[in-house]
């Protein structure tokens, strides 16, 4: 099983709203990606985690606050976010930390985020 | 720098004749490629990779990529296009010069025509 999960599919939120996203894998895996991607171009990596620590930050807006409860799950925190951040919120995970070269990275629906 | 090139932003394909999609790729140690197919308003579904080994690697849904060092090359390939096909397709490498994170290539929109 590659399955990765992600809720909710879709969310619209004012500029002024405080949100979630949530990711879950029940794969063992010990990295959990967030990424970032506008239509028809590629994912942008925006955190990692590694063994539930905060491995890169790739100068993401403090707008968006990650958290890693536990190794199964992955949440994404949003708050005051700007119509610019309206896009596809994709979570991956992959097996063995964030430096498995060979390791695959899967990846769950998406949540289709829309900023008002 | 590493960087993933995909040359084609489009590729048009009849059903049941053969495709490629192409990626071209810089590394500066070995490269660790992927392939990735995203479906309209769908995350990134993984089709294949190449680690080491033999240069023509089996994917999912009938896919294979094949590994070529000397152009530096990771086309993507099928011997018979099917309409499903149809999809937006992602290349990407990885190697410890990226931070050990994928780099991605900036896609390729394949359209399969009955």
């Amino acid at each position: 099983d590659t399955e990765v999960t992600q809720t909710p599919k879709h969310l619209v939120m004012g500029m002024t709203n405080k949100k979630s996203l949530k990711c879950e894998q029940h794969m063992g895996h010990r990295a959990m990606y967030w990424y970032k991607q506008k239509a028809k171009k590629p994912p942008e990596l925006m955190f990692v985690y590694s063994y539930e620590k905060l491995s890169i930050n790739e100068s993401v807006p403090s707008r968006f606050s990650p958290e890693c409860p536990n190794s199964s799950l992955l949440n994404l925190h949003l708050h005051a976010l700007q119509p610019e951040d309206s896009a596809l919120y994709l979570c991956a995970s992959s097996r063995a930390g964030d430096r498995g070269l060979t390791d695959t990275q899967y990846f769950g629906p998406g949540t289709r985020l829309t900023v008002l | 720098a590493q960087s993933v090139a995909q040359p084609e932003d489009q590729v048009n394909v009849a059903e049941g004749n053969p495709l490629t999609v192409k990626c071209t790729y810089s590394v500066s140690g070995n490269p660790y490629l992927f392939w990735y197919v995203q479906y309209p308003n769908r995350g990134l579904q993984f089709l294949l990779k190449y680690i080491t080994g033999d240069n023509l690697v089996k994917g999912s849904y009938g896919f294979e990529a094949e590994f070529n060092k000397s152009q530096t090359s990771f086309h993507l390939k099928k011997p018979s296009a099917l309409v499903s096909d149809s999809a937006l397709y992602f290349c990407a490498v990885r190697d410890r010069d990226s931070n050990y994170q994928l780099i991605w290539g900036a896609g390729t929109k394949l359209i399969i025509k009955p």
